[in-house]
């Protein structure tokens, strides 16, 4: 059975433009959830969808924005990139929010120049 | 504001001997921890987690301690092996579950043969 899959798996942007990251998640799973991970530290929680439904948003500025699809693939969207904006993001897929375990994908890492 | 602490970046230990890494947190509200373990170039793979109305939970080699009180977790893997070196992190949620993690920023682990 196909894991969480994110593409791509390395970008490099300008600063100011904007990008699209996407994540599959495992096949029966409709809830999604986004990270933001800074290197040196943990996974910061960015976004999560269920049922195609934004149910939870981390502290982050609107320049980020997710969405879900009918099919429970994500995509998420960062506006106007910064150099801060580098890091590893990270979709994980469950069942439910409320399942105990979430599946990471493998992450896109995104460097800002 | 960090919420999740790990306080040690590395630990080195024995192979076949005990493993413990070590959470603390500061939110009174979390009521679910997590661990995960991530190996480089890999998303984090979940390994155990712990309801608040515990103090306890097994699975194998591995134990997670809770102590709300203290509001302490650690996680304790016994006999340690070579496969265990990896990045340790903690994180806890506000519900059962994985919505909204917040995580640690990890402890590195490597396992001395």
């Amino acid at each position: 059975d196909a894991g969480v899959t994110q593409s791509p798996t390395h970008l490099i942007k300008t600063r100011g433009q904007h990008v699209t990251l996407r994540c599959s998640p495992i096949s029966g799973h409709k809830s999604v959830s986004w990270y933001q991970q800074v290197l040196g530290q943990g996974p910061q929680f960015i976004f999560q969808y269920y049922e195609k439904e934004e149910r939870g948003r981390g502290n982050f500025p609107d320049r980020f924005s997710a969405r879900q699809f009918p099919n429970y693939s994500s995509e998420l969207n960062v506006n106007a990139l910064l150099l801060g904006d580098s890091a590893l993001y990270l979709c994980a897929s469950s069942p439910t929010p409320t399942d105990t375990e979430a599946f990471f994908g493998q992450g896109t890492r995104l460097t800002v120049v | 504001d960090q919420q999740v602490k790990q306080n040690s970046p590395s630990l080195s230990v024995q192979e076949g001997r005990i493993s413990i890494l070590n959470c603390d947190y500061t939110n009174s509200m979390f009521d679910y921890f997590l661990w995960y373990k991530k190996y480089p170039a890999e998303g984090p793979t979940f390994l155990i987690s712990i309801s608040s109305i515990k103090d306890k939970n097994e699975d194998g080699r591995f134990t997670v301690f809770l102590n709300k009180s203290a509001k302490h977790l650690s996680l304790h893997i016994v006999p340690s092996q070579p496969g265990d070196s990896a990045v340790y992190f903690c994180a806890a949620s506000v519900g059962f579950g994985n919505e909204k993690l917040t995580f640690g920023t990890g402890t590195r682990l490597t396992i001395i043969p």
